[in-house]
């Protein structure tokens, strides 16, 4: 799996949009990128995932550049339940013979400020 | 309210105990996962099952020994820990579809295991 870097702290007022940027300057043409949170004291949560195309749902958007060296998750209204380490995972896809874990980078630690 | 229940949420163990972390999950989900996260740091992944089966050992060492009595369950026996075994202990799980794709983990709250 390709490798990524995130900040690895971040400051964004309650209200406004938050926009963690990730790096995955070797990713292949066949690695997806993912995003989990994790809130303190609790697992891991997935937010979101994709190719090539922007996508949205309802807790986050996802962009990634057109190279897909890059991408951006955009939490649009940030509330302070919203602070957490926010982990970007660059994998393949699963294919037949069964699933495979995640391997988590150092993440972002994003800080709601009130 | 997490749908993958770990228990117990605590642990205190000495270095000669034997204990068991258990994790439950009721989505119909056929792969599960153990994952170890020190403090401070990312979880890692430990094993995964896939219909009941072991399918990946992260060179993990025997002192922790996984256990899959059934789609629902998985359980984890600890024997003769090391204090540097200290950690938090994440149990998910994920749908498993032929031909693969992208099925999300969602993940327990974890045991917070401490070795006296």
């Amino acid at each position: 799996d390709a490798k990524t870097t995130q900040p690895t702290s971040m400051d964004c007022a309650e209200g406004r949009a938050a926009n963690l940027p990730c790096n995955h300057s070797t990713i292949s043409g066949n690695e997806y990128v993912y995003w989990y949170r994790q809130i303190h004291s609790q697992g891991p949560q997935y937010i979101i995932h994709g190719l090539k195309n922007n996508e949205t749902n309802e807790m986050a958007s996802l962009i990634i550049t057109e190279d897909r060296k890059s991408s951006t998750l955009i939490l649009p209204h940030a509330t302070l339940r919203d602070t957490a380490v926010y982990y970007c995972i660059v994998r393949v896809a699963w294919d037949e013979g069964g699933a495979d874990g995640l391997t988590f980078g150092k993440g972002t630690h994003l800080i709601i400020q009130p | 309210d997490t749908e993958v229940t770990q228990t117990p949420k605590h642990l205190v163990m000495g270095m000669t105990n034997k204990k068991s972390l258990k994790c439950e999950q009721h989505m119909g989900h056929r792969a599960m996962y153990w994952y170890k996260q020190k403090a401070k740091k990312p979880p890692e992944l430990m094993f995964v099952y896939s219909y009941e089966k072991l399918s990946i050992n992260e060179s993990v060492p025997s002192r922790f020994s996984p256990e899959c009595p059934n789609s629902s369950l998985l359980n984890l026996h600890l024997h003769a820990l090391q204090p540097e075994d200290s950690a938090l202990y994440l149990c998910a799980s994920s749908q498993e579809k032929l031909g693969g794709g992208h099925q999300p983990q969602h993940f327990g709250d974890g045991t917070r295991l401490s070795i006296l």
